[in-house]
């Protein structure tokens, strides 16, 4: 079993429409969950960094943790053409990022 | 947060040959991590570099393969040696600043 579980997709919605993006683990020690954004031939872009249970948000996208449930997901509002790319969730004990493999989105004009 | 670069951009080399690979950030920091990314796969640890010391390689992942150097508190480089089609990836400099991680824009590397 591989320590995060991630969904490949791909996932394909309309412009407006609500991506939802799920990742579970294994690993009770991790702490500090994050969530990237790797546009084609990119190197992953920081977008949402969490380390409590519970939602946060940042203008369009909406992280949440459930520790208990060992479940993360993040939440895309109004989704747009230019938020189309690959959504890759991470998590840490100490400061080694365990990854999922990394849901493709493409959101439909 | 952190800007970081890394040279080359994208490379096509030869099987049996090696390639440097450098990362720059633009502040000082303590730890820097190399990951490859291997095609349709997500990001795997190769080793973290701190400065002054040997570098600490993952589990598959050895020092005649993938020797690292870390000079000083902004610079590191990551060289693929002996190469053979299986080491073609993107290979990913990765800076820890405060607590979170961020990333180069990587190396595209093709052995043919």
């Amino acid at each position: 079993q591989k320590e995060v579980e991630q969904d490949p997709g791909p996932l394909s919605v309309p412009e407006g429409a609500i991506v939802s993006l799920n990742c579970t683990y294994s690993n009770s020690a991790f702490q500090y969950f994050m969530w990237y954004r790797q546009y084609s031939r990119k190197g992953p872009e920081l977008l949402m960094y969490t380390y409590s249970s519970g939602n946060k948000e940042d203008g369009r996208f909406t992280a949440q943790v459930d520790k208990s449930s060992k479940y993360i997901s993040l939440f895309i509002r109004d989704s747009q053409p230019s938020d189309s790319a690959t959504y890759l969730c991470a998590m840490t004990a100490d400061y080694k990022l365990s990854f999922g493999a990394g849901t493709t989105v493409t959101v439909r004009a | 947060s952190a800007v970081i670069s890394q040279k080359p951009s994208r490379d096509i080399c030869q099987r049996g040959t090696s390639l440097t690979i450098q990362c720059q950030v633009d502040s000082q920091v303590t730890m820097m991590f190399w990951y490859r990314q291997q095609p349709g796969q997500s990001l795997t640890l190769i080793a973290t570099a701190n400065q002054g010391s040997e570098a600490t390689y993952e589990s598959g992942f050895v020092i005649d393969k993938f020797p690292i150097s870390r000079p000083n508190l902004t610079f590191s480089t990551l060289t693929v040696s002996n190469m053979s089609p299986e080491d073609s990836s993107i290979y990913l400099c990765s800076v820890e600043s405060g607590s979170e991680q961020y990333f180069g824009p990587g190396t595209r590397l093709t052995v043919t």
